[in-house]
């Protein structure tokens, strides 16, 4: 398998500019998370997905961010409007028998 | 509501001499926990679990952590560390399998110096 895959590795974007992450979890897997790690902040749990439905958005910083999973093999994370606070490197991660597997991560650069 | 503290935000140490990351949890359920390895530029890694059974726990790379209920404890331990462990180690905690939801401490970067 092929592992959890995050497109695109870089992103560099100006204040103001929609972005999207996307995320195909590996096969199999029925729970989907995105976490964001900043230096300041460590690692945060953004959602998860059971069985591709949102169990819990409580770590969405602000109406912002957006994500969806409308099928088991593919999830998005969006970001409207971005701001420079949102740079961030973000994860995907799927997970098994409560063992999550990461994706190499998604580095954001808002300018 | 369960955390984690990872007290080491940074622990240098010497080419193949042991070393001990720490690790405390507060849960009210019982718990799975988790040490994952992160080597710059990358994701994370899972080094070992504990799910149940024996507290002393091996994982990958010669790492192994003991699972101490009584001092809410899952201290991470090497023997002798190489320089390719440099890297930063996170413990991480979930509600027993309630959820797969996983809450991760600060991290700690092991630097190892020749």
């Amino acid at each position: 398998d092929a592992g959890v895959i995050q497109s695109p590795r870089h992103e560099v974007t100006e204040m103001g500019q929609e972005v999207t992450l996307r995320c195909k979890p590996i096969s199999g897997h029925n729970s989907l998370f995105w976490y964001r790690q900043t230096m300041m902040r460590g690692l945060e749990l953004l959602i998860y997905f059971n069985n591709n439905v949102p169990i819990d958005d409580s770590g969405m910083p602000e109406d912002r961010f957006s994500a969806k999973m409308p099928n088991a093999s593919f999830s998005t994370l969006k970001i409207q409007p971005s701001e420079p606070r949102d740079s961030a490197v973000y994860f995907c991660a799927s997970s098994f028998a409560g063992e999550l597997f990461f994706g190499e991560g998604s580095r954001l650069t808002v300018l | 509501a369960q955390s984690v503290t990872q007290l080491d935000s940074q622990v240098p140490v010497f080419e193949e001499a042991p070393v001990e990351l720490r690790c405390n949890y507060s849960s009210s359920v019982s718990v799975y926990l988790f040490w994952y390895v992160q080597y710059p530029n990358q994701g994370l890694q899972l080094l070992l679990k504990y799910l149940s059974g024996s507290t002393l726990v091996k994982g990958i790379n010669g790492f192994e952590a003991e699972f101490n209920k009584s001092q809410t404890s899952f201290h991470l331990r090497k023997p002798s560390v190489h320089i390719s462990d440099t890297a930063e180690y996170f413990c991480a905690v979930n509600d027993g399998g309630a959820t797969n939801k996983l809450i991760f401490g600060t991290g700690t970067l092991l630097a190892v110096q020749p």
